[in-house]
């Protein structure tokens, strides 16, 4: 059973755009939630991270919103560049807050984001 | 150098065959991982270590083993490689209390024929 879903394999958008990537999550123990990037050949880089306690956390282009009642989050790139082309990963961990660490992360298959110049 | 190294980067190997793929890190995180993307399947675990004591396996274990050789050295076995485990390879470490969650490797390519 999945417990971290990108349900949109692929996504397209112009440069100069905003890119908007969707998670969404079943297990209600997460707390803590992280977006990685990946470039091919290379291994998947931290982007931006969200506690639960928060529901919006901003970093220069890059934006993630956390809609807890609805166990969403969404990843939006504004603006859009031809470099941030690459997969999406959306991650989620539980008891981040309470034992003041992580466990293992959760992973979704990943989001396919290719920016046209 | 690269906090996370594995090697090697890229194998074609026979099926039947043992071969293993190799991880180290400078980063001193006690946890350390190894996970299998597949196009459409995303990252998936295959085993991981909280430290050289501890070994666990992942969602996907069956046909793989490893060893924790030290706190820096994880190693991925598998016994006799089948074309289905055909994938990209990535080793990841971890602090308990890092806000950033994992470290990956570059990946190693390893292609069964």
């Amino acid at each position: 059973d999945q417990q971290v879903k990108q349900n949109s394999p692929s996504l397209s958008v112009q440069e100069g755009r905003i890119s908007i990537l969707n998670c969404d999550y079943t297990n209600s123990m997460f707390d803590y939630f992280l977006w990685y990037k990946k470039y091919p050949a290379e291994g998947p880089t931290f982007l931006i991270s969200i506690s639960s306690i928060k529901d919006k956390n901003e970093d220069g282009r890059f934006t993630v919103f956390l809609n807890k009642s609805a166990k969403h989050l969404s990843l939006h790139i504004v603006p859009s560049q031809p470099g941030d082309s690459a997969v999406y990963f959306c991650a989620a961990t539980s008891h981040f807050i309470t034992q003041g660490g992580s466990e293992k992360l959760v992973f979704g298959k990943g989001t396919k984001l290719t920016v046209n110049p | 150098d690269a906090d996370v190294t594995q090697t090697p980067r890229n194998r074609i190997t026979k099926t039947g065959k043992r071969i293993m793929l190799e991880c180290s890190q400078t980063k001193g995180h006690d946890r350390m991982y190894w996970y299998r993307q597949d196009p459409g399947l995303g990252l998936r675990l295959i085993y991981y270590s909280f430290d050289v004591k501890d070994i666990n396996k992942g969602e996907i274990s069956d046909g793989y083993s490893v060893s924790r050789q030290a706190q820096a050295k994880f190693s991925l076995s598998l016994e006799s490689a089948i074309p289905n485990q055909t994938a990209l390879y990535f080793c990841a470490t971890s602090d308990f209390k890092g806000r950033d969650g994992y470290t990956f490797g570059s990946g190693t390519r390893l292609t069964v024929v």
